[in-house]
């Protein structure tokens, strides 16, 4: 089982071009996330899944947008890159199940120029 | 809103030293309590967690007790080791079963020298 995996492990992205960060996941959980991290501010929420289907916002949701065709999928797209993007993007996964586990991938680590 | 805090880092120890990590939180209700870790290079890892009051969560020599009445949730080792240094995240979950989300804490990096 692979669990949670992202693509790609890094990128160098010249501002104003389209980027989309895929994370698929082979446990066949409801709820998906994306986060980015920045030093000093921890994690911060980007967009979610509940469920295949439905996506909603977090707490920094400008500039980016998700979809959730399916179960196992959840790409982030950065429509127009700017430099503020600059972060390393995290995905994650939970059962429905009340207290459930969050699960992360391994990241990536985005430079925007 | 929902937050948590974090003592803030860099913390360095020696090996062997006794390590403590404060954590404090505001929340409506009483939500599940989360420590995770991240090691150079990876994602987080879930590292011990307690879902109600008093509860202590335990995992690799790591505790942590839920503490209502000072909404805390500090992290303690007995006796660190090189290998824990890493970064260490307090959180907590918020929302209703099935839209529930983490709130984490900005980190705290701990470096432990030989």
């Amino acid at each position: 089982i692979a669990g949670i995996t992202q693509a790609p492990t890094s990128q160098i992205l010249a501002a104003g071009r389209r980027m989309t960060l895929r994370c698929t996941q082979d446990m066949r959980h409801n709820a998906m996330y994306w986060y980015r991290q920045d030093l000093g501010l921890g994690l911060r929420l980007i967009h979610y899944s509940n469920t295949a289907g439905t996506t909603g916002k977090g707490e920094v949701p400008d500039g980016y947008s998700v979809s959730r065709a399916n179960t196992d999928d959840f790409p982030l797209t950065l429509a127009s890159a700017v430099p503020s993007q600059t972060s390393v993007y995290f995905c994650a996964s939970r059962g429905l199940a009340p207290q459930e586990t969050q699960y992360f991938g391994p990241g990536t680590r985005l430079l925007v120029l | 809103g929902d937050s948590v805090t974090q003592m803030e880092g860099p913390v360095t120890l020696s090996e062997e030293a006794f390590l403590t990590i404060n954590c404090t939180y505001t929340a409506t209700g009483y939500p599940s309590l989360f420590w995770y870790v991240q090691y150079p290079g990876e994602g987080l890892q879930l590292l011990l967690k307690a879902t109600k009051a008093d509860d202590k969560g335990s995992n690799k020599g790591f505790e942590a007790t839920y503490r209502k009445e000072t909404t805390s949730f500090h992290l303690e080792k007995g006796s660190v080791q090189v290998s824990d240094s890493a970064v260490y995240f307090c959180a907590l979950l918020k929302g209703n079963a099935g839209a529930q989300k983490l709130v984490f804490g900005q980190g705290t990096r701990l470096t432990i020298n030989p």
